[in-house]
């Protein structure tokens, strides 16, 4: 069964340092990895899809990397602001079930002090 | 730019009380998923349709079951309430493998 795991679970930068977020999984068949945040009390919003063919993806001030024959994938945000304070989660899809079942890691809480 | 839309957004129950848990997506995707969010326990899968017509159960089926009523459309039910099952439910959509999941807002729904 595949695990993905985020590590640290949470963790807390001043503003302007950039962040690195790492999820990890089991299993590297995989279709594709995709990157969301949460806000308090909302629902997710995807930041970032990675094909299984991709090392990268980037979108303004936000790069994530994939390596999957390590079952790593890397989220880096430049120059952190307070309003990127949310939880990250990754999510992986299998490529054995690529049209259903996703596994989601339980996300890193950040914070971004001013 | 209505994406993913859940409704209710809250619901308070008693504990017996059945419920249906409504979500819509308006992107023509073939794949819909019911998620539950607990703390410390993330993100889990209760049940979804990888297309119209089909449904299949997730991590996490007991006590509920659904419905893809057409390709918009992807239902929940609690049949009977149970404190257990207060949490926040989302609902998912994506299309081809290829392509990202689109999440609604979520429904917070506490059992008492």
């Amino acid at each position: 069964k595949q695990e993905v795991t985020q590590i640290p679970a949470a963790l807390s930068v001043p503003e302007g340092e950039n962040l690195v977020l790492n999820c990890s999984f089991t299993d590297s068949a995989i279709y594709n990895l995709q990157w969301f945040r949460q806000d308090p009390g909302k629902g997710l919003t995807s930041l970032l899809l990675i094909q299984s063919s991709q090392r990268e993806q980037t979108s303004g001030r936000l790069n994530a990397s994939l390596d999957k024959s390590s079952g790593r994938s890397t989220l880096y945000i430049a120059a952190s602001q307070p309003g990127d304070s949310a939880t990250y989660l990754c999510a992986v899809r299998p490529r054995t079930d690529s049209w259903g079942k996703f596994q989601f890691g339980a996300g890193t809480q950040v914070v971004v002090t001013p | 730019n209505a994406g993913v839309t859940q409704t209710p957004k809250f619901q308070v129950l008693k504990t017996g009380q059945s419920m249906t848990l409504q979500c819509a997506q308006d992107m023509n995707h073939n794949s819909m998923y019911w998620y539950r969010q607990d703390p410390g326990m993330g993100l889990r899968l209760i049940y979804y349709s990888a297309s119209e017509g089909t449904t299949d159960k997730g991590e996490v089926p007991n006590g509920y079951n659904v419905s893809r009523l057409n390709k918009r459309e992807f239902s929940l039910r609690l049949e009977s309430a149970a404190p257990s099952q207060t949490s926040v439910y989302f609902c998912a959509s994506s299309g081809y493998p290829d392509q990202p999941q689109h999440f609604g807002d979520g429904t917070r729904l506490s059992i008492l």
